[in-house]
Formats: structure tokens, C-alpha cells, sequence
């Protein structure tokens, strides 16, 4: 089966703008995580989307935001954006329920400048 | 919350020694503990995980084990190989039902020398 894909693949903007993120999950996987990787950072949790509700959140400020759709795919929005955002943002697919693998998508390598 | 401490955050052996990252959480309710690798421009791929209730889980040359009492788990990897080479991501999450979040440790970035 498919696996996660992400759109776009890359992004440059600059500070102020905003951007929209879209992931699209595996088939029949209806929960939706998104992380934000930087160097040296790890991976950053910002949310986690199910059944199109906003399950869980990390800490990051409001300017982070999410929404899922009925079909599962989710996009996240950043408004605007600072130098600081540059990072490769991944979003990963599961069940959404009990305890199991996360598959990741390839990720958007957003740059602000 | 729950916090994931991952050491040593680079390592670096000879092809065909033994590689071991050790991970330490602080949620004594975590039940889960997968490890994903992320090769350079690649996203990170499960490559093993753990449940609470085994102490020790094998894949080929792979192995993790997990100590629920110290609350910490470790990643061996024997007879490396260059393709070992990644970033290793520790991870700790709790029952999806009380809503948990997957926690990931900051990463080691093993290096395999040939």
C-alpha cells in the first residue's frame, strides 16, 4: 500500500508569511502526528490529530496550528513565520488506537529567510 | 510529562564491534518503546520495539532491552556494518486511550568506520 506522502517537498518564504504543510496518511490510519526536526533538536512533537480532532499538543506557540480532514489527510499552518522555523517538518501515520508503529512521511524542508 | 534522555549523542566504532544507546523515561506508565533509524535524507524507519511486558526482544543483529523498575531501555546493535550508520531515535509512549504522546529521545548519530 501507499505510504505517507507530503506536499510540498520544499519550501522557501520569507519572515512574516505564513505556509500550509499536507500529509497525507496511509490508508485506514486515522491518527496523524507532526514533528519538527532541526539539528541537534531531535524530533519536536507539535500535535496530534484524530478522527479531525486535535488529540494532543506539544509546545509550541499558537503561530502552530493543524487540522484533519474527513478523509484523514492533515495539514499544519505556520502564520507568521521567523528564521527559527526553518526545519524539516515530518508528519507520521497509525492506527490511531492502542500501542503502535509510527510510519513517517519524507518530510517538508522548509527554509525561512 | 513524560521525558526521553537518549546517551550517548554520537558514537562512533569500528565495523564489527558492538554499538549499545541507552534511554531513560520518566513516566513509570509508558508501555512502549520503539527505536526508529533515520539514514541522511531519509525519514526515520522502526527498525525494533519493546512492550512492557518483555524484558528482552532480538532481531537478527539487533536487540532491545528494557528495565520497567530503573525505567531505562538500550539499543545493541553487534557486528556492524557501514550501513548501520544513522541517527537512532529512542522513543516512550503511553496507552493512545489516555491520549499519550509519542516522546522521542534528542537521537545518536552512530558512525560505523569501514
Amino acid at each position: 500500500k501507499a505510504g505517507v506522502t507530503q506536499t510540498p517537498r520544499y519550501l522557501i518564504k520569507t519572515r512574516g508569511q505564513q505556509v500550509t504543510l499536507s500529509c497525507s496518511p496511509i490508508s485506514g490510519h486515522r491518527s496523524v502526528s507532526w514533528y519538527q526536526q532541526t539539528p541537534g533538536q531531535g524530533l519536536q512533537f507539535l500535535f496530534e490529530y484524530f478522527s479531525e480532532t486535535q488529540r494532543n499538543k506539544g509546545n509550541f506557540p499558537g503561530r502552530f496550528s493543524g487540522r484533519q480532514f474527513s478523509n484523514s489527510r492533515s495539514e499544519m499552518n505556520v502564520s507568521t513565520l521567523e528564521l527559527g522555523d526553518s526545519a524539516l517538518y515530518l508528519c507520521a501515520s497509525d492506527w490511531g488506537v492502542g500501542v503502535d508503529e509510527q510510519f513517517f512521511g519524507p518530510g517538508t524542508r522548509l527554509t525561512v529567510l | 510529562g513524560e521525558n526521553v534522555e537518549q546517551h550517548p549523542s554520537t558514537l562512533s566504532v569500528q565495523e564489527g564491534d558492538s554499538a549499545v544507546i541507552k534511554c531513560t523515561y520518566s513516566d513509570s506508565a509508558s508501555n512502549y518503546f520503539p527505536w526508529y533509524k533515520q539514514e541522511l535524507g531519509k525519514r526515520p524507519q522502526l527498525i525494533i520495539d519493546i512492550r512492557s511486558n518483555v524484558g528482552e526482544k532480538k532481531d537478527q543483529r539487533i536487540a532491545v532491552t528494557l528495565n520497567k523498575t530503573a525505567k531505562h531501555f538500550s539499543l545493541h546493535i553487534t557486528e556492524t556494518q557501514p550501513e548501520d550508520s544513522a541517527v537512532y531515535f529512542c522513543a516512550a509512549l503511553g496507552m493512545k486511550t489516555s491520549y499519550d504522546k509519542v516522546i522521542f529521545g534528542p537521537g545518536t548519530s552512530l558512525s560505523v568506520i569501514p
